[in-house]
């Protein structure tokens, strides 16, 4: 069974600040992570993923996460907020490189101007 | 390429009717899934297949809800009879080698 928590369901940070969001993660297996990003009335579109290859991840729009095996987390971060970077987040897990993606609850990221 | 798309967009239907939702995964893609997002539950697995074949559906609430993908372009959802508790945002992904994209969503609203 696989499980994900974020922690903070509402994070707010100032626009050009470091943005931390948190993840944590439960896997029977080794895990396949993955951060997506769902702006309003919108679908999920793909930020980055962790497929135990390098263990720090780059994505697009300057994100990238650290996979730590001992903390079992995969927190996401950006050195500079832009208001634009203001969205839902979902950490989400996958196990065995086949299935269905277990989600968090999603932490939704407001940046204050 | 135009991604994954789902129609319709927006839905609304009364208790009772049935309801039948649409996806086209992005072409060459193996993998297709179904998820529902609510309030309450957040976003959870409905069901997925592998080359048109159903391969795990235990996501799947009730009876009601069927899911067919009779080729290789094309899948539907199906909620037979619909209930207001059945109000949701229904995204359909494809995959290819493990990474999934995600449709823009069909939004029910059942009265």
């Amino acid at each position: 069974a696989q499980s994900v928590t974020q922690l903070g369901s509402h994070v707010s940070v100032s626009e050009g600040a470091l943005v931390l969001l948190r993840c944590n993660y439960s896997s029977s297996v080794p895990p396949y992570l993955f951060w997506y990003v769902q702006y309003p009335n919108q679908g999920l579109q793909l930020l980055l993923k962790y497929t135990s290859a390098a263990t720090l991840v780059k994505g697009i729009n300057g994100f990238e996460a650290e996979f730590k095996k001992s903390e079992t987390s995969f927190h996401l971060t950006k050195p500079s907020a832009h208001m634009s970077d203001a969205a839902e987040y979902f950490c989400a897990v996958q196990g065995g490189g086949a299935d269905g993606l277990t989600f968090g609850k999603g932490t939704h990221l407001i940046i204050q101007p | 390429d135009a991604g994954v798309i789902q129609s319709p967009r927006h839905e609304v239907t009364e208790m009772g009717q049935e309801v039948t939702l649409r996806c086209k995964p992005i072409s060459g893609h193996d993998y297709l899934f179904w998820y529902r997002q609510t309030m309450m539950r957040g976003l959870e697995l409905l069901i997925y297949f592998n080359n048109n074949v159903p391969i795990d559906d235990s996501g799947m609430p009730e009876d009601r809800f069927s899911a067919k993908m009779p080729n290789a372009s094309f899948s539907t959802l199906k909620i037979q009879p619909s209930e207001p508790r059945d109000s949701a945002v229904y995204f359909c992904a494809s995959s290819f080698m493990g990474t999934q994209y995600f449709g823009p969503g069909t939004r029910l609203l059942v009265l």
